[in-house]
């Protein structure tokens, strides 16, 4: 069954950087979309980044792009979020999300918590 | 394009039809709209996918219909484990965007 567990989340001042990685298992990992969703504490999701089947086509959010880059390692089976130059308003939970056909999230993860503070 | 969700709560007894709306702001793609459950302390879950469709594991009780602007999910016999936020969301492909509605709370009175 598809698992995915995020990781690397935590404390972190503000303009400083995160990087965030999603293990995934039970399922043939490049053969799905990936993204990043997250929610504010409290508040309803937000789509973040997606990276396509092979890495070879990357979209951002209008809130994070320029900022946040998305990358996946398919020998690894692994998404990576790397967060850089990060506000207060991007403390949330950020889950991974796999896709089967592009369009809509199938599975998520647990979650993992970024909360960006001095 | 923006999803507004109505209500923001609803309040229904056990056995109840629920019915949650979406409404788009502009014209949607049926085969990229889907709804969303997320329990208390949970991450969301896939409930329906290309307006209609249950994804694996979903009940009957949970449909989806709509086309254009105005999308619906019902539930047709409510459960307490139905409590939730359930949220929809729609898919634009150029550039390729993801748009969520605000969530419609669920309460079982």
């Amino acid at each position: 069954q598809v698992h995915l567990v995020e990781s690397g989340g935590g404390v972190v001042q503000p303009g400083r950087s995160l990087r965030l990685s999603c293990a995934a298992s039970g399922f043939t990992f490049s053969s799905y979309v990936m993204d990043w969703v997250r929610q504010a504490p409290g508040k309803g999701l937000e789509w973040v980044a997606v990276i396509w089947y092979d890495g070879s086509n990357k979209y951002y959010g209008d809130s994070v792009r320029g900022r946040f880059t998305i990358s996946r390692d398919n020998s690894k089976n692994t998404l990576y979020l790397q967060m850089n130059s990060l506000r207060a308003e991007d403390t949330a939970v950020y889950y991974c999300a796999a896709s089967e056909g592009g369009a809509t999230f199938d599975y998520f993860g647990q979650g993992t918590m970024v909360s960006v503070s001095s | 394009i923006v999803l507004t969700q109505s209500p923001g709560t609803l309040s229904l007894s056990p056995g109840e039809r629920a019915t949650l709306s979406c409404r788009a702001s502009q014209g949607v793609s049926s085969n990229y709209f889907a709804w969303y459950q997320q329990k208390p302390g949970q991450a969301p879950r896939l409930l329906i996918y290309d307006t209609s469709s249950r994804a694996t594991g979903i009940p009957d009780r949970f449909s989806g219909s709509g086309s254009g602007t105005d999308f619906t999910l019902t539930i047709s016999r409510l459960e307490p484990e139905d409590i939730a936020v359930y949220y929809c969301q729609q898919y634009g492909d150029s550039p390729p965007r993801y748009t969520f509605g605000q969530g419609t709370k669920l309460e079982i009175k």
